[in-house]
């Protein structure tokens, strides 16, 4: 059964580089029906799509986050990660990451429990 | 890219069906069947309810349907019970290889 883990820094400061990890257990990220998206929600809000990659390597981001977002993949450690460069205050938020292709492929199940990141000016 | 619109809000009483709305564009719902809904009770993750419009993950009750017409997908929650109240999303996949949420529903068991 595929279980996913998000890691990383809690606090940050505005203009820093928010670096996230994803582990992945039960299944390698490399097989190809697999698919991987990170998704975000703000304190009290509605879910926001950040991006997916794809097993091949191909990313696809949100264009309100392009210029700013890296998710990438290190099969070694059967991680994926996502990078968000120069951040403020409106990047706090629980980020999710979630699997999409071992149900319906157009589809995230399952997901992570999410990691809380504040942004601190 | 817009997010889908949901209403903020639905309600119902135990055992009665309750039916919420996702509205896009011919973008994203209009153009595939590529909708899915997602349940998330206060603190925790999202859990996958429906995908592909209206098929449901094995151990989703049958009680969760899904369906679409045009623009507008809507999932149908029949013989409503309190552990179902949660927030509500729904989710397409677009044109553009992206994905767009709606902004969530708050379904409530009264």
């Amino acid at each position: 059964q595929l279980q996913l883990q998000e890691s990383g820094p809690g606090l940050l400061k505005s203009s820093e580089t928010l670096s996230l990890t994803c582990t992945v257990s039960g299944d390698s990220i490399s097989r190809s029906t697999f698919y991987w998206g990170w998704i975000r929600q703000h304190p009290g809000m509605g879910l926001e799509w950040i991006g997916t990659m794809y097993y091949r390597g191909s990313t696809f981001y949100n264009p309100s986050l392009k210029s700013r977002v890296t998710i990438s993949a290190d099969t070694s450690k059967n991680e994926i990660s996502l990078n968000l460069s120069s951040v403020t205050a409106a990047d706090s938020a629980v980020y999710y990451c979630a699997s999409a292709g071992s149900g319906g492929y157009y589809a995230f199940d399952p997901w992570g429990q999410g990691t809380l990141v504040i942004v601190s000016s | 890219q817009s997010a889908l619109t949901q209403p903020p809000s639905v309600s119902g009483s135990p055992g009665q069906s309750v039916t919420i709305s996702c509205t896009g564009s011919s973008s994203d719902v209009g153009s595939y069947n590529r909708v899915s809904w997602y349940q998330q009770p206060p603190g925790t993750a999202p859990k996958l309810m429906i995908y592909e419009v209206s098929n449901r993950p094995s151990g989703v009750p049958g009680r969760f349907s899904g369906s679409k017409s045009g623009n507008t997908a809507s999932l149908t929650i029949s013989g409503l019970q309190a552990e179902d109240e949660g927030d509500y999303y729904c989710s397409s996949y677009t044109s553009s290889y992206t994905f767009v949420f709606g902004g969530g529903t708050k379904l409530t068991v009264l």
